[in-house]
């Protein structure tokens, strides 16, 4: 079983949308938990970071971690096509000193006009 | 501007050809990384580097090595690149906080 597990999609809504991305993870000890953005043919780039379950808003992005189920959720409001991008979530293992990352294989997400 | 920067955008090699992927980061991390970033497989994780001269093997490390010489640069090279090896490679640096910090990509085409 893979340590984090993404459905790749892909996506595709109009412009205006609520958008729900997810993933589902097998460590309990994850604690903190990011989301990535890649634009075609650049690097991902962090979007969000949180930490322990609940909420955390900025702006149009949500993202919601419940650990009783290890799930986690990106959602985004009044979607633009500029969200159009590959969505990563990604979970750091902090109790390795190495600090490794593991990802999910990302959501292909496009906004269509 | 933190920046991590990888020497070339597309490398075309042929087979047999020994390939050297460069990677230079200007935050002082530690800790650095190469993926291989394929369509439905997501990242795979081939080296990282915790400090000058240590490495530990990622997930897909074979037929690839890495050079840690400098703090600042991680190199992967592929020793005998084949066509399977054909990829979009990306370098990571990590924060203390483990916040990653991506390069723009090399599309590495293996003819």
């Amino acid at each position: 079983q893979k340590e984090v597990e993404q459905d790749p999609g892909p996506l595709s809504v109009p412009e205006g949308a609520i958008v729900s991305l997810n993933c589902t993870y097998s460590n309990s000890a994850f604690q903190y938990f990011m989301w990535y953005r890649q634009y075609s043919r650049k690097g991902p780039e962090l979007l969000m970071y949180t930490y322990s379950s609940g909420n955390k808003e900025d702006g149009r992005f949500t993202a919601q971690v419940d650990k009783s189920s290890k799930y986690i959720s990106l959602f985004i409001r009044d979607s633009q096509p500029s969200d159009s991008a590959t969505y990563l979530c990604a979970m750091p293992d902090r109790g390795s000193t190495l600090g490794r990352l593991y990802f999910g294989r990302g959501t292909q997400l496009t906004v269509w006009p | 501007d933190v920046k991590v920067t990888q020497s070339s955008r597309y490398l075309v090699k042929r087979t047999g050809e020994k390939v050297f992927l460069e990677c230079v980061q200007d935050m002082d991390h530690e800790n650095m990384f190469w993926y291989r970033q394929d369509p439905g497989l997501g990242l795979r994780l081939i080296y990282f580097s915790y400090d000058v001269k240590m490495k530990e093997k990622g997930d897909i490390p074979e037929g690839y090595s890495v050079s840690r010489e400098k703090k600042e640069r991680f190199s992967l090279i592929l020793e005998s690149a084949s066509t399977n090896q054909t990829s979009m490679y990306l370098c990571a640096s990590i924060s203390v906080y483990t916040e990653a910090f991506f390069g723009q990509g090399t599309r590495l085409t293996v003819v």
